[in-house]
């Protein structure tokens, strides 16, 4: 099985509001990833986990800020919002971050107001 | 530093024909590659991968590719499309350490019938 599910699809939230992003993977992965994607682009990295600590982040805004409880979950919790974060998040996992490959959620669809 | 090509933006092919997507990286040591494809509004799924051996690999849904170091190209090819293979498709990289996946810009493929 190669699933990482993502919940909710689709989010639509506020400047002020603070939502989180979930994701899961049962594959026993060591390393996630959480991407950024606007439309008619590749993903853009934003953060890493390697055995649940944060191994790279890559610059991004402090309103944006991960968790991971433990090696399954990685969440993405978000806080005062810019409409131009509006986009589709994408959660990835992989063995570990020697290169594998990564097996990518079906993404979160948020749209900031 | 890394960076991967993907020189055709937009792709029509008939049904029934063949295709073939072009890729080309530029990496110093062996490049760890892979295709990836993406349905509107989805996540990505990893079609096929080249580590290392056989320079033409199999992938899921009759998907081919090959390794060509002498050209820097990972082309990815199919005997016959199929109306569902119309999507974007990504070329990547990853860098050494395995953290980080560096994307194309994506090939559009729509398939005429």
């Amino acid at each position: 099985d190669t699933e990482v599910t993502q919940t909710p699809k689709h989010l639509v939230m506020g400047m002020t509001n603070k939502k989180s992003l979930k994701c899961e993977q049962h594959m026993g992965h060591r390393a996630m990833y959480w991407y950024k994607q606007k439309a008619k682009k590749p993903p853009e990295l934003m953060f890493v986990y390697s055995y649940e600590k944060l191994s790279i982040n890559e610059s991004v805004p402090s309103r944006f800020s991960p968790e991971c409880p433990n090696s399954s979950l990685l969440n993405l919790h978000l806080h005062a919002l810019q409409p131009e974060d509006s986009a589709l998040y994408l959660c990835a996992s992989s063995l570990r971050t020697d290169p594998y490959e990564q097996y990518f959620g079906p993404g979160t669809r948020l749209t900031v107001t | 530093a890394q960076s991967v090509t993907q020189p055709d933006i937009h792709i029509t092919v008939s049904e029934g024909a063949s295709l073939e997507l072009r890729c080309n990286y530029s990496y110093g040591a062996t490049p760890y590659l892979f295709w990836y494809v993406q349905s509107p509004g989805q996540g990505l799924q990893l079609l096929l991968k080249y580590f290392s051996g056989d320079t033409l690999v199999q992938g899921i849904k009759g998907f081919e590719a090959e390794f060509k170091r002498s050209q820097s190209s990972f082309n990815l090819r199919k005997p016959s499309v199929h109306w569902s293979d119309a999507a974007e498709y990504f070329c990547a990289v990853s860098n050494q350490a395995g953290t980080a996946l560096i994307f194309g810009k994506g090939t559009t493929l729509s398939v005429s019938s």
